[in-house]
């Protein structure tokens, strides 16, 4: 069975500062997509970056990069330029490619902190 | 273009009661996920529907179950409530077919406490 599991259970950033978030999963598969969500406080889930294993180009959005590394079947967060905005629950979480029941497996999540 | 709706948001039961949790996807998705979020357990998967059909269980007793109406409408039961049963029950769409870009659009949720 695959699993997630994410080491950081809090982490705390002065806001303008970087933090990485960390995620190490476990499949036997070689087709995969792996994911960063984002829980604010009371709200609802969303996706942050997106990353499909076949590419091996780390994905970007914005202020938001992965360090992907499928050997090491380790995939990290990184965020620049932290802001008050980003202070959340983060899911690292993982697909099977060729899975349409959606059964995403999601890691245990690590809440950050950003300090003003 | 509305988002995923969850009803009721907050709900209190007692435990031997049953529940019905309802979810309407975004306008388009057939596919609709459950999961259920405990702080101990984390986000786990319950079940996906797709065009009415059940595509996928996870780990969980029967006494959960869910079903998909025809307008992608979804609902779960919760029957013979226990206390371990309080969490948030998180509902997910997306279109379910296609390119698996494998984003899922969630709702806000809907909180559950067993007493």
């Amino acid at each position: 069975a695959q699993t997630v599991t994410q080491s950081q259970p809090e982490m705390s950033v002065q806001e303008a500062e970087t933090v990485t978030l960390s995620c190490t999963y476990d499949t036997s598969e070689s087709d995969y997509y792996l994911f960063w969500y984002k829980q604010p406080p009371s709200r609802q889930m969303i996706l942050v970056i997106r990353q499909e294993a076949y590419k091996q180009q780390n994905a970007t959005e914005n202020r938001f990069s992965v360090n992907f590394q499928k050997a090491a079947k380790s995939f990290s967060l990184k965020i620049s330029d932290s802001q008050l905005g980003d202070a959340a629950m983060y899911f690292c979480a993982y697909i099977k490619g060729d899975n349409y029941g959606q059964n995403f497996v999601f890691g245990p999540g690590t809440r950050l902190s950003v300090l003003p | 273009k509305a988002g995923v709706t969850q009803t009721p948001r907050y709900l209190i039961k007692t435990r031997g009661q049953q529940v019905t949790l309802s979810c309407s996807p975004i306008s388009g998705h057939r596919s609709v996920s459950w999961y259920q979020q405990t702080p101990g357990q984390g986000l786990q998967f319950l079940f996906e529907y797709f065009s009415e059909t059940q595509r996928n269980k996870g780990n969980f007793p029967g006494r959960f179950s869910g079903r998909q109406f025809s307008n992608s409408r979804s609902e779960m039961n919760v029957s013979t409530l226990e206390l371990g049963d309080s969490a948030l029950y998180l509902c997910a769409s997306s279109p379910g077919t296609g390119v698996h870009t494998g984003e899922l659009f969630f709702g806000e949720g809907s909180r559950l406490t067993v007493l």
